[in-house]
C-alpha cells in the first residue's frame, strides 16, 4: 500500500516569494492534516480536513497561509508571501475516518523542508 | 501547551529493553495516551495508544500507572533502527474535534 506522498521534499525560496506544497493521502482516507514542525520540536497542527471540508483551521495563519482539498483527495498548502520564520518542515498526514470513540492513527508523509532566505 | 513531560534524551544498549517514561499528571479521565516516533528525516510513525489498561502490540508495550498520571513505553529488544525521537501525547477530549498536542519528545539513541 502506498503511503502519504508529499512534494517537493525540499524547497528553498527567498522571502516574500510564494510557495506551495502538495499532498496525496492514502487512498480511502477521509481525514487529512497539515502540520508544521520546527527544528527540535513536535508537529503543530495547521489545518484538518474531513473530506473537502476544513473542520479545524484555528491554527492556520490566514493572512499568509491558505489550503485547499478539492474533491476531498489531494491537498495543497500555500504560503504567500513567505517570511524567514516560515522555515520549517511541513508534514501532511491522513487517517481513515474522522475521529470518534475509537482512535484512527495518523499516517504521515516524509514532509517538505522549506528554507526561506 | 503539551500536556506531557518527557526526558530530553536517553541511551540504551542494543538488544536491551528501552523504557521511555512520560508524565501526564493533568490527564483527564477520558483522555488517551498515544506514542509516536520519528526517525530522522521521516514523518512520525504511530506506535501504540491506551486509556487505562496496559497495551501490547508487535512494536511495543505501554504501561499506564493506576492513577494514569504517568506511563512507560517499552521496546523489548531495542535495535539500532529504533533510534528516533519518541513522542508521548495526550489526546484532547471531545470526539468531534480532537487534537494531538505534541511536545518535544525523547531522543532515544540505541548504542551497539
Amino acid at each position: 500500500e502506498a503511503g502519504v506522498v508529499q512534494s517537493p521534499r525540499y524547497k528553498i525560496i527567498e522571502k516574500k516569494q510564494p510557495v506551495a506544497f502538495w499532498c496525496n493521502p492514502i487512498s480511502g482516507h477521509n481525514t487529512l492534516y497539515w502540520y508544521l514542525q520546527n527544528l527540535g520540536q513536535g508537529p503543530e497542527l495547521l489545518i484538518r480536513y474531513e473530506n473537502e471540508e476544513a473542520v479545524d483551521d484555528s491554527q492556520l495563519p490566514k493572512d499568509r497561509f491558505s489550503a485547499e482539498r478539492l474533491k476531498g483527495v489531494d491537498s495543497t498548502l500555500k504560503i504567500q508571501p513567505a517570511e524567514l520564520g516560515d522555515s520549517a518542515v511541513y508534514l501532511c498526514a491522513s487517517s481513515p475516518r474522522r475521529g470518534g470513540s475509537s482512535y484512527n492513527e495518523q499516517f504521515f508523509g516524509p514532509g517538505t523542508r522549506l528554507t526561506v532566505l | 501547551d503539551a500536556k506531557t513531560t518527557q526526558p530530553t534524551s536517553m541511551d540504551c544498549a542494543e538488544g536491551r529493553a528501552a523504557n521511555l517514561p512520560c508524565n501526564h499528571s493533568t490527564i483527564s479521565g477520558n483522555e488517551y495516551v498515544y506514542w509516536y516516533r520519528q526517525i530522522h528525516s521521516q514523518g512520525p510513525q504511530y506506535i501504540i495508544h491506551g486509556l487505562k489498561n496496559n497495551e501490547t502490540n508487535e512494536m511495543a508495550s505501554l504501561i499506564i500507572t493506576e492513577d494514569r498520571k504517568s506511563s512507560t513505553l517499552i521496546l523489548p529488544h531495542a535495535t539500532l533502527r529504533d533510534t528516533a525521537v519518541y513522542y508521548c501525547i495526550v489526546r484532547t477530549s471531545g470526539d468531534s474535534n480532537y487534537q494531538l498536542i505534541w511536545g518535544a519528545g525523547t531522543k532515544l539513541i540505541i548504542k551497539p
